[in-house]
């Protein structure tokens, strides 16, 4: 297996744009996991998925930030508009439906808002 | 607040010498307690997991204890290589149907040849 796929790897935008992450979990895999980590704050589950329907979005900031799923294979995470405060890496993550299952995650994306 | 406090400064070490990493939390009960391992430009790769009941579990050359009374995991690297310098992290999991981990913010290791 591929692992977790993120893409893109490296982004970089305007103030006001609007940015969209993708995530591929691995296949089987029934939680899917968006993370957002800084310097300052560490690792911080924006939200999570069971079987493609959104259970905890308590850590998404702000209506600027939405996250979907609409098939087992596929996730994006949007901001809209971006801001320089956004800026951080990004991580996708996945794993399996019993409990005490470890996380598996992606290479991340490395997002500058300018 | 629930916090989590991994030891800030980050840790050198010469070669062939023991690592030893704190995790400290409070105001939590968690039911798990994960640690990964994080190089730079790449996600975090899980290592162990311990169990609230369980008070040491090993893997090879890493051994983590858990000691709910003084709220504190210890994670231990033996016979260090510079291959184990890295960025260590831990996770805590209250257990159950909820999934989301609490992270410490991580502790840096270089281990020096």
């Amino acid at each position: 297996d591929a692992g977790v796929i993120q893409s893109p790897r490296h982004e970089v935008t305007e103030m006001g744009q609007e940015v969209t992450l993708r995530c591929k979990p691995i296949s089987g895999h029934d939680y899917l996991f968006w993370y957002r980590q800084t310097m300052m704050r560490g690792l911080e589950l924006l939200i999570y998925f069971n079987n493609n329907v959104p259970i905890d979005d308590s850590g998404m900031p702000e209506d600027r930030f939405s996250a979907k799923m609409p098939n087992a294979s596929f996730s994006t995470l949007k901001i809209q508009p971006s801001e320089p405060r956004d800026s951080a890496v990004y991580f996708c993550a996945s794993s399996l439906p019993s409990s005490q299952e470890t996380q598996y995650f992606g290479p991340g994306t490395r997002l500058l808002v300018l | 607040s629930q916090k989590i406090e991994q030891n800030s400064e980050a840790l050198n070490i010469q070669e062939g010498k023991t690592a030893t990493l704190t995790c400290n939390y409070t105001n939590y009960s968690p039911a798990y307690l994960q640690w990964y391992r994080q190089d730079p430009g790449r996600g975090p790769v899980f290592l162990l997991l311990i169990r609230e009941n369980e008070k040491e579990k090993r893997k090879e050359r890493l051994k983590v204890t858990f000691d709910t009374t003084l709220k504190q995991s210890l994670f231990h690297i033996t016979a260090s290589q510079p291959a184990d310098s890295a960025t260590y992290l831990c996770a805590l999991d209250k257990g159950g149907n909820n999934r989301k981990l609490i992270w410490g913010l991580g502790t840096s290791l270089a281990v020096n040849p």
